[in-house]
């Protein structure tokens, strides 16, 4: 069973599109996450949500809106679509503070977005 | 400044060979620390978790020192299959704050 799953893993889509990109977790956590990965290999951190509430918004573009219905999914919509969002995006959970958990966050596969 | 720094690299060694990576951060309100290693075209996964009072796995041995914001991970006797992209991770529980590092790149050679 896939713990953090995101859809699709490749996207190639034109300047100017919107596209969505959906996250599921299956490990009952709390929290999750919206990653970029730039091609020099930095994970910036974009968002946080913990049980649908927005947590962090990391001086991020309003093009990028994130949505949570529940806690297990965390989808990230992008608007008007440029070069420079192509990246891998990564989406992540994690426990909150819990004095059970330590809050290790565990990743999904990743989101190649090449904008052309 | 940025608020989780590594060296990032390459560090190119032999097998067999000792290598350390270093990581500071810079929220003294950060609770939980975490190495996370990174293949090529996969997604971080959580290599281990850092103790205050250092901890070890196997061939791995991870240390923290709150009062320095610094954390450190040790690989003994390297493999080849130890090359990849580590990343040191810090979270600050109260927000959910889970930053990282930008990796060091190993790359262990026959």
């Amino acid at each position: 069973d896939t713990a953090v799953s995101q859809t699709p893993k490749y996207l190639v889509t034109q300047m100017g599109n919107d596209k969505s990109i959906k996250c599921e977790q299956n490990l009952g956590h709390d929290t999750m996450y919206w990653y970029k990965q730039d091609s020099k290999k930095f994970l910036k951190i974009m968002f946080s949500y913990n049980n649908k509430e927005l947590i962090i918004n990391e001086t991020v573009p309003n093009r990028f809106s994130p949505k949570s219905p529940d806690k297990a999914h965390l989808n990230l919509h992008i608007n008007s679509l440029e070069l420079g969002d192509s990246a891998v995006y990564f989406c992540a959970s994690s426990h909150s503070a819990s004095a059970l958990r330590y809050g290790e966050a565990f990743f999904g596969q990743g989101t190649r977005l090449t904008v052309v | 400044r940025k608020e989780v720094e590594q060296d990032p690299g390459p560090f190119n060694v032999p097998e067999g060979a000792t290598v350390a990576f270093n990581c500071t951060y810079s929220n003294s309100a950060s609770q939980s620390f975490f190495w996370y290693r990174q293949d090529c075209r996969k997604e971080p996964k959580l290599l281990m978790s850092v103790y205050s009072s250092g901890n070890e796995d196997g061939r791995f041995t991870a240390q923290l020192n709150r009062a320095s914001q610094y954390i450190s991970l040790l690989i003994r006797d390297s493999k080849l299959s130890d090359s990849a992209t580590y990343l040191c991770a810090v979270n600050n529980l109260n927000n959910n704050d889970m930053r990282f590092g930008a990796g060091t790149r190993l790359t262990v050679k026959p």
